[in-house]
């Protein structure tokens, strides 16, 4: 299995321009969480989906951060307009279910200037 | 925020040493996993643990769920080079909807 795979691997972009951020999870893992890490703030959880539908956005931002998972193999994280202080490591990780341990991608490090 | 108070917040340790962390929580929690994660990685599970007292070991590693279910420790024996990185602990209670809260990270740093 090729793991959680994240795209792309480092996003440099401009104030005021949007950024999406690619996830393909494990195959066969139902739930798929988005978090966020910074050295302030460690690792912050920004949405859950379970089998597809969001379960809890409640630790996303603000309305500039929107996620979809339009099917059981592809998520995406969209930041419109993007800001410096979203500057950070963004992981996707999948689970095979709520109770189990996450299996993380290797994250997208963002820098917007 | 976060619940979870992890210490130490970093660890210099030689070559050989055994290294130690632990984690608290104001919470009861159902789970208790640890993760390390390497420079330009994400984190990698280590170990999982789903029941109250429960003791496990993953070579050289050893954790353990906390009686109380408030907290958790993290063993590393003879330690190596490869063990440096940041380790986390993550737990989540029976009303997080499977949501892990992570704490802030023990940094490892092994010298020779």
């Amino acid at each position: 299995d090729a793991g959680v795979i994240q795209s792309p691997r480092h996003e440099v972009t401009e104030m005021g321009q949007e950024v999406t951020l690619r996830c393909k999870p494990i195959s066969g893992h139902n739930s798929l969480f988005w978090y966020r890490q910074t050295m302030m703030r460690g690792l912050e959880l920004l949405i859950y989906f379970n089998n597809n539908v969001p379960i809890d956005d409640s630790g996303m931002p603000e309305d500039r951060f929107s996620a979809k998972m339009p099917n059981a193999s592809f998520s995406t994280l969209k930041i419109q307009p993007s800001e410096p202080r979203d500057s950070a490591v963004y992981f996707c990780a999948s689970s095979i279910g709520a109770d189990y341990g996450y299996t993380f991608g290797s994250g997208t490090r963002l820098t917007v200037v | 925020g976060q619940q979870l108070n992890q210490s130490p917040q970093s660890m210099f340790i030689q070559e050989g040493e055994d290294v130690s962390m632990n984690c608290t929580s104001s919470s009861i929690f159902n789970t208790w996993l640890w993760y390390k994660q390497e420079p330009g990685e994400g984190p990698v599970l280590l170990i999982a643990l789903y029941k109250a007292g429960e003791l496990t070991s993953n070579g050289r590693l050893t954790a353990q769920f906390g009686i109380t279910r408030k907290d958790s420790f993290l063993n590393i024996s003879a330690s190596i080079p490869s063990d440096v990185g940041i380790y986390f602990c993550a737990g989540r209670t029976t009303d997080s909807w499977g949501k892990l809260q992570f704490g802030a990270g023990t940094q490892v740093v092994v010298t020779p």
